[in-house]
């Protein structure tokens, strides 16, 4: 997994719920990225943060917000204000990009 | 960012050579192509990354075009675990860690 931890792999909620998906990395990076992907599809980053306390917006941030307070995490909250947050949601490590084992988010 | 073009799909017979190709014709001078894999229900797997010359591991080779408008990645012999979604992507420079995932190629390996 080089280093990312994600939890838990599968996770339900109902619509109206904001939802936090963990990342955590133990190999000291700076940069760390969020992606969403939808079934049959690539992936669409999210959020990126390059540094702790500071992060930037991806191609489709709306409705998902991010906090980096500590190097080794990177959670993403899904929010109620994401239209369609039903997907896989990967996160991932700069240095030949190692991406996180994923949680598969599942809204209804 | 470098748009790609690579085919929907391809097919191979295991213990064969797979030779995957990507079209990046508006490529910038300072991307690196990465090529990254991604098997069903797990993330990305990074596989090989290039600048300019043809590189090698032990997964793969990466072969470049002199122009960089073009590369190919070889599998030298197939293995049916090589079964997956193929993505090339350039990046770097100011999006440098940022990766724009296409549709990628499907490539299935028959025994």
């Amino acid at each position: 997994d080089g280093g990312i931890t994600q939890s838990p792999k599968y996770l339900f909620r109902k619509e109206g719920q904001n939802v936090t998906l963990s990342c955590e990395q133990n190999l000291n990076h700076d940069a760390m990225y969020w992606y969403r992907q939808d079934p049959g599809q690539g992936l669409r980053l999210i959020y990126y943060s390059q540094i702790v306390n500071d992060f930037q917006k991806g191609d489709i941030a709306e409705g998902y917000s991010v906090s980096r307070e500590k190097k080794e995490s990177f959670p993403l909250t899904v929010t109620s204000a994401q239209k369609n947050p039903t997907a896989f949601y990967l996160c991932a490590r700069l240095g030949e990009q190692y991406f996180g084992p994923g949680t598969r988010l599942t809204v209804t | 960012d470098a748009k790609t073009t690579q085919p929907n799909s391809m097919e191979s017979n295991e213990e064969e050579p797979v030779h995957l190709p990507c079209n990046h014709s508006t490529i910038s001078g300072t991307d690196y192509i990465h090529w990254y894999r991604q098997l069903p229900s797990q993330g990305p797997e990074y596989v090989i990354h290039g600048l300019t010359s043809n590189v090698n591991n032990r997964m793969a080779s990466l072969a470049i075009a002199e122009d960089r408008k073009s590369s190919t990645l070889i599998l030298h012999r197939a293995t049916l675990r090589d079964a997956a979604v193929y993505y090339c992507i350039p990046t770097g420079g100011t999006s440098y860690g940022k990766l724009t995932f296409g549709q990628g190629t499907i490539l299935t390996v028959h025994p």
